[in-house]
């Protein structure tokens, strides 16, 4: 299956300051990919499929302008959250689809 | 939209002994069934996955059965080891062909705990 790696595994920043994750896909060109979003003990919510070359695709409910989604090139997409607060604090998770869905490692958002 | 119900929330077994988690959705269009196991801080793993036209699969101690007459589809674990213990997700797509397999409604996730 693709392997998908992200960066960083976990982050802290301040509240107001933006933050960017990384999704790369290491061993498949994605011309797609998917951010979802985990807060503690409850299940994951996708957030917005990112489209290489092309605007996101943003699910109900989430802001566009607070989380930025870049997709670049065929093996990174970018997530920034954008003048974060404490209750953007979560797990974010990116993902990579052939035949399957496959899942990086998360990242670990803590804004205070 | 897509919802899918997931049963038990939490479950705990003696090694060795079986784990069955069911899930439910609602949406008769959805085509793709994959389970996850999530470990503490990590992102979730592909354990298994079944597609509607399949009604059971299986892979060593690992099967999953699908009944899309009454939309719900069932993890099997047989013989359960400590290193089962996790929280194990099962999720629905609807796959219009391409990427759209990353396009998955989670379930709400099942604790599993395996006692040696």
């Amino acid at each position: 299956g693709a392997v998908v790696s992200q960066h960083p595994s976990w982050v802290i920043c301040k509240s107001g300051t933006s933050v960017k994750i990384e999704c790369r896909s290491l061993d498949f060109q994605a011309t797609t990919m998917f951010w979802y979003r985990q807060f503690p003990k409850q299940s994951l919510m996708l957030m917005a499929t990112s489209n290489e070359g092309s605007k996101a695709t943003y699910e109900q409910g989430v802001e566009k302008d607070k989380f930025l989604i870049n997709h670049a090139s065929l093996t990174l997409s970018t997530l920034t959250v954008t003048s974060a607060h404490p209750e953007d604090s979560s797990f974010y998770i990116c993902s990579v689809s052939t035949t399957e869905a496959f899942f990086g490692q998360g990242t670990r958002l803590t804004v205070v | 939209g897509e919802n899918v119900e997931q049963h038990p929330s939490t479950l705990s077994v003696q090694e060795g002994d079986s784990a069955v988690i069911k899930c439910t959705y609602s949406d008769s269009a959805s085509n793709y069934f994959p389970w996850y196991k999530q470990e503490l801080g990590k992102g979730p793993q592909l354990i298994i996955d079944i597609r509607s036209n399949v009604g059971e699969k299986k892979d060593q101690r690992i099967a999953v059965t699908l009944n899309k007459t009454a939309k719900h589809f069932s993890l099997h674990i047989t013989e359960t080891q400590p290193e089962d213990s996790a929280v194990y997700f099962c999720a629905a797509s609807i796959n219009a062909g391409g990427t759209s397999y990353g396009k998955l409604t989670f379930g709400q996730g099942t604790i599993l705990t395996v006692h040696p």
